[in-house]
């Protein structure tokens, strides 16, 4: 079963950091670009950022609210992807998903985690 | 980034079809044939419909259908049932490497 599970969440302090594991199963997860995206407590969905697979780069890219505080990484030979929250704010208190690209040269979320939820609050 | 704007709410009887729409720019939705369409029932992850525009993933109903025209994608949802009362997003591929979901739209069926 293709399963992605999201780990890492809890209440931490403003200006603090956190990071999130989203670990993979079911697929060969080096060979996907994955993502992560958040919801805030009764709001929509919010594109927070992704990582591409190695074989096309690896590169990363982020929203303009999370650039330059959030980082993206992967290591493929445990299938874990990883948001390195710092300087955390009360606004990016959200559930956080863990998705995985439908292919490298598209642009469709077709597995998605449960979620992991981030408090940030002092 | 601004989101793409989707109505708030939109309702049908069983059986009736709706439409929804996703209204991007020239930067997302209108320069590429990337946009996807999400379900999302209360308290439940996001679910693919759609993708680059048009296709269904498999296992997903044939009621679910999308298309796109200039700066707008759309989601028309067929034969209205019970089960389709959800929130749905669309999603874009960006000119700035980077991805946008849309405000989100309610579904209701009377």
């Amino acid at each position: 079963e293709v399963q992605l599970v999201e780990s890492g969440g809890g209440l931490v302090q403003p200006g603090r950091s956190l990071r999130l594991s989203c670990t993979a199963s079911g697929f060969i997860f080096g060979d996907y670009a994955m993502s992560w995206v958040r919801q805030a407590p009764g709001k929509g969905l919010e594109w927070v950022g992704f990582i591409r697979s190695k074989g096309y780069g690896g590169t990363t890219g982020y929203a303009a609210s999370v650039k330059g505080r959030f980082t993206i990484s992967r290591d493929d030979s445990k299938s874990i992807a990883y948001l390195q929250m710092n300087s955390l704010k009360t606004e990016d208190t959200a559930v956080y998903y863990c998705t995985k690209y439908n292919r490298n040269d598209g642009w469709a979320f077709d597995i998605w985690g449960q979620g992991t939820m981030v408090t940030v609050s002092s | 980034q601004s989101a793409l704007t989707q109505p708030a709410s939109v309702s049908g009887s069983p059986g009736q079809s709706i439409t929804i729409s996703c209204t991007g720019t020239s930067s997302d939705v209108g320069a590429y044939d990337f946009v996807s369409w999400y379900q999302q029932h209360p308290g439940k992850a996001p679910k693919l419909m759609i993708y680059d525009v048009s296709n269904r993933p498999s296992g997903i109903s044939n009621r679910f259908s999308g298309s796109k025209s200039g700066n707008t994608a759309s989601l028309t949802i067929s034969g209205l049932q019970a089960e389709d009362e959800a929130d749905y997003y669309c999603s874009s591929y960006t000119s700035s490497d980077t991805g946008v979901f849309g405000t989100g739209t309610k579904v209701t069926v009377l």
